[in-house]
């Protein structure tokens, strides 16, 4: 159990178009669920945390209106790239808290996202 | 600031070598602290992780990792590292009360068959 399904695993766009991506629990309800950004050869930067039902929290420096993060259910939290311009190519996961299991998070495969 | 820090970027070992990679983390409150291991093409998974109690910490596939208050470590280790090893892992601690987590900047282990 714990699956968290991110999808698309691969997207290429072109700038000035919007993207969306899409982060599931498959078995578990997850109240609270992570975006992260991962740059080339660095850590995984958090970029939000989203709570369903609520506005996300957003970390310093990460654009809310850029980055659009919504949670409307206990299974899904949908990232929405606007207006994706080059520098926003990068390597976005999410992760989820399963209610129960402490603090684990549990981690889907990860988005590419290409903006060309 | 919180932060993580992996002191080693690449590994680069034989099969049956030994293994340690370094995890330093700055923040003087409670922390549960993680190792998670990424394949070539897949999630990230949990190797092990570090609640309370025994500071060492037996994970899967004969990994282990040792808690170190006073230094603010919490370096993983393996005594035979194998070819399917071969992968990034992931220092990652969570910060209490915060929901958050950090992780270090990753550590690629490439072992030669």
């Amino acid at each position: 159990g714990a699956v968290v399904s991110q999808h698309p695993s691969r997207v290429i766009c072109k700038s000035g178009t919007s993207v969306k991506i899409e982060c599931r629990s498959l078995d578990f309800q997850a109240t609270t669920m992570f975006w992260y950004r991962q740059f080339p050869k660095q850590s995984l930067m958090l970029m939000a945390t989203s709570n369903e039902g609520s506005k996300a929290t957003y970390e310093q420096g990460v654009e809310k209106d850029k980055f659009l993060i919504n949670h409307a259910s206990l299974t899904l939290s949908t990232l929405t790239v606007t207006s994706a311009h080059p520098e926003d190519s990068s390597f976005y996961i999410c992760s989820a808290r399963r209610e129960g299991r402490g603090t684990e998070a549990f981690f889907g495969q990860g988005t590419r996202l290409t903006v060309v | 600031a919180q932060s993580v820090s992996q002191h080693n970027h690449h590994v680069i070992l034989s099969e049956a070598a030994s293994l340690e990679l370094g995890c330093n983390y700055s923040y003087g409150g409670t922390v549960n602290l993680f190792w998670y291991v990424q394949y070539p093409g897949q999630h990230l998974q949990l190797l092990l992780k570090y609640f309370s109690g025994d500071p060492l910490v037996k994970g899967i596939k004969g990994f282990e990792a040792e808690f170190i208050k006073s230094k603010f470590s919490f370096n993983l280790r393996k005594p035979s590292v194998q070819w399917s090893d071969t992968a990034e892992y992931f220092c990652a601690v969570y910060v209490g009360g915060t929901y958050k987590y950090i992780f270090g900047t990753g550590t690629r282990l490439k072992v030669l068959a």
